[in-house]
């Protein structure tokens, strides 16, 4: 069965820093790699998907992920965050085939500094 | 505008008096799915339907019944609530099943049962 990590609870970043958040994946086969975030009293966003083809993929609002095989992770990268990038962000595997069941991590809480 | 609503947003129950939670789609999506989220746990797939009459149980089944009679509608049921499936719930829809489309959620349902 696949299965996320996202090893840290929270992230706190000054406003203008660079933002990441990580996330590895244990799944057999091809792995489709999500991420979506989650805003106070709202339901879960899409921000970018890795299916097939280069390894770093762009995003919503300014949000890119690099996917790296042999570490078998998925990182959430910003250049630079915003105070509106403040909420729960979520890391995602399907083990792709026939069905979309979604595994997701815990969420990792990202608080922006201002 | 291409959604997935839910309701009702918040419900408070008894233990034991049956409920439904109603989710519909406006995108003719084939996928769709239930999840519980709690605290720490990041989000717990309940069932999942890969088109019309066809649904199946995912990772926290217990408790909780679905029917899938039309493409839109993919109502939950529990039949009889405890107060361990006080939840935040969410239904989601994809367009595909094959685990490379993003899902569509729902606002969520915030359950309590007392």
């Amino acid at each position: 069965a696949q299965s996320v990590a996202q090893p840290e609870d929270q992230v706190n970043v000054a406003e203008g820093n660079p933002l990441t958040v990580k996330c590895t994946y244990s799944v057999s086969g091809n792995p489709y790699l999500f991420w979506y975030v989650q805003y106070p009293n709202r339901g879960l966003q899409f921000l970018l998907k890795y299916i097939t083809g280069d390894n770093l993929v762009k995003g919503s609002y300014g949000f890119e992920a690099e996917f790296n095989k042999s570490q078998t992770s998925f990182h959430l990268k910003k250049p630079s965050a915003l105070v509106s990038d403040s909420a729960l962000y979520f890391c995602a595997v399907t083990p792709g085939g026939r069905n979309n069941r979604l595994a997701f991590g815990k969420g990792n809480q990202v608080v922006v500094i201002p | 505008e291409a959604q997935v609503t839910q309701n009702p947003r918040y419900l408070i129950t008894v233990t034991g008096k049956k409920l439904t939670v109603t989710c519909s789609q406006n995108m003719n999506h084939e996928y769709m799915s239930w999840y519980r989220q709690d605290p720490g746990l990041g989000l717990r797939q309940i069932y999942y339907s890969m088109n019309v009459e066809v649904t199946d149980k995912g990772d926290v089944p217990e408790g909780y019944k679905v029917s899938r009679k039309e493409k839109r509608n993919f109502p939950l049921i529990l039949e009889s609530p405890s107060p361990n499936q006080t939840s935040l719930y969410f239904c989601a829809s994809s367009l595909y099943r094959t685990g490379n489309t993003e899902a569509f959620f729902g606002q969520g349902t915030r359950l309590t049962v007392v």
